[in-house]
Order: C-alpha cells, then structure tokens, then sequence
C-alpha cells in the first residue's frame, strides 16, 4: 500500500512534442503529489505538485492531471525541450500524519531528440 | 539565498569503516529529512528530524543513526559499512513538519568498496 508505481521507465520524445508520465498509488491516506526533476550528479528539483481537491494544476509548460478515484496521477510536459532531458520522479505523502515522507517512484528517465 | 547544503559531495569508504555526512537546511527550515538513492531508483526515507527530535524512521537497519543540532543541521551516521550501502544520500529541508515543500541537496555520492 506504500508504493507509487511509475511507467515509462524511459521516454524518448522529438523536440516540441508532449511527453507524458504516469503514477498509480494505492494508499488514500495520501494527499500531496509533487513532481521531481533530476539532473545527473544533481538532488531532486520540485517542478509541480498537486492535492487531491482538484483535477488539474498547470505551471508553464508542466501540468499535473490527477484522477482520484483511479488513483492514478500524471505529468504532461508541452512543447518538451532537449533541456528537459533528465530524470522524473512522482511522490506522494501524508502531510497530516506525525512524520511527513515521500514515497518516490522508480522514476522515468526522459531524453528529448533536438 | 542559500539552498540546502550537504557535504561532502563524494566519498569512498571501506566496508566496515564508518561514515558521517552532513546537511544544513534552508535559513528558517526546521525539519530535515534523509533519503538514500541507490543507482536507477527513486529516493528512500531514511530519517525525518524536527526540533532536533526524531519524527521518522523508514525500514533501514540500526547502523543507520541521524541527530539534529540546535542550528538545525543534521548529519546522518552510517556503521558498519556495506557495499550495498554505496548510493547517493540525499537531505532535503521543509519549513515545518508536515504539510509542507520539501527542498533537496545535491547529495553525497558514497561509494563503498
């Protein structure tokens, strides 16, 4: 019930395409989805996150759909760019229980063809 | 402002040996947490620490042992070193101790041999 389950592993898309990735949870107790950017040799960056009261959230060219009752949350990145090569993690965690942790997925390596 | 800070940034150690690695939070941030990422794989909790008290552990052996000083740095101890302990160490601060961003070091890469 603690995992957050990612797919792709890996992800290539053309320059100014879409790339998508996904994540399934299981726990409901779960109630903050963030979305992390890593560079190699560099810490996770937050790019975007997401509560559970609403649907959508959108930053630039990064939007979060989030489907409650499928328990399924994704990350769409628009008009992808060869800068965005790098490595995505989704998250999720409790922020009303006494320790307050991530569980990360397995995360999603993407490259971007200029 | 300066982000969060952890050094060193490598490290080779011995298996057996023991290694402490160091964090300082965000100005302002109390709580700081520890996750352990091993090549190809997302972050693992380790500790979560607020007031210099211990507010999580995950499902790491007793080797593992973290403290939090009154400036609210922290430093993670790891005994008895395995090679599966090689990994990047992440710290990452949040202003409270739930409910809110967490913000990432660059890490400590560990490599055990």
């Amino acid at each position: 019930q603690q995992q957050v389950k990612q797919s792709p592993q890996s992800l290539i898309v053309q320059k100014g395409g879409i790339s998508i990735i996904n994540c399934a949870y299981e726990n409901t107790a779960f109630d903050y989805f963030p979305w992390y950017q890593q560079f190699p040799g560099k810490g996770p960056a937050l790019l975007i996150a997401i509560r559970p009261d609403v649907s959508e959230k959108k930053e630039g060219r990064f939007t979060i759909s989030f489907n409650k009752s499928a328990k399924q949350f994704s990350l769409h990145i628009m008009d992808s760019q060869p800068g965005d090569s790098a490595t995505y993690f989704c998250a999720a965690s409790r922020t009303t229980s006494g320790t307050y942790k991530y569980i990360f997925g397995t995360g999603t390596r993407l490259k971007v063809l200029a | 402002d300066a982000g969060v800070t952890q050094s060193p940034t490598h490290l080779i150690k011995t298996r057996g040996q023991q290694v402490t690695l160091r964090c300082s939070p965000i100005s302002g941030h109390k709580s700081v947490s520890w996750y352990q990422q091993v090549l190809g794989q997302g972050p693992q909790f380790i500790f979560q620490y607020y007031e210099k008290e211990e507010r999580g552990r995950g499902n790491f052996p007793d080797r593992f042992s973290a403290r939090q000083f009154p400036n609210y740095s922290s430093e993670l101890n790891v005994n008895a070193l395995l090679l599966g302990d090689s990994a990047l160490y992440l710290c990452a601060s949040s202003p409270q101790l739930v409910g809110t961003e967490a913000f990432f070091g660059q890490g400590t890469r560990l490599t055990v041999v």
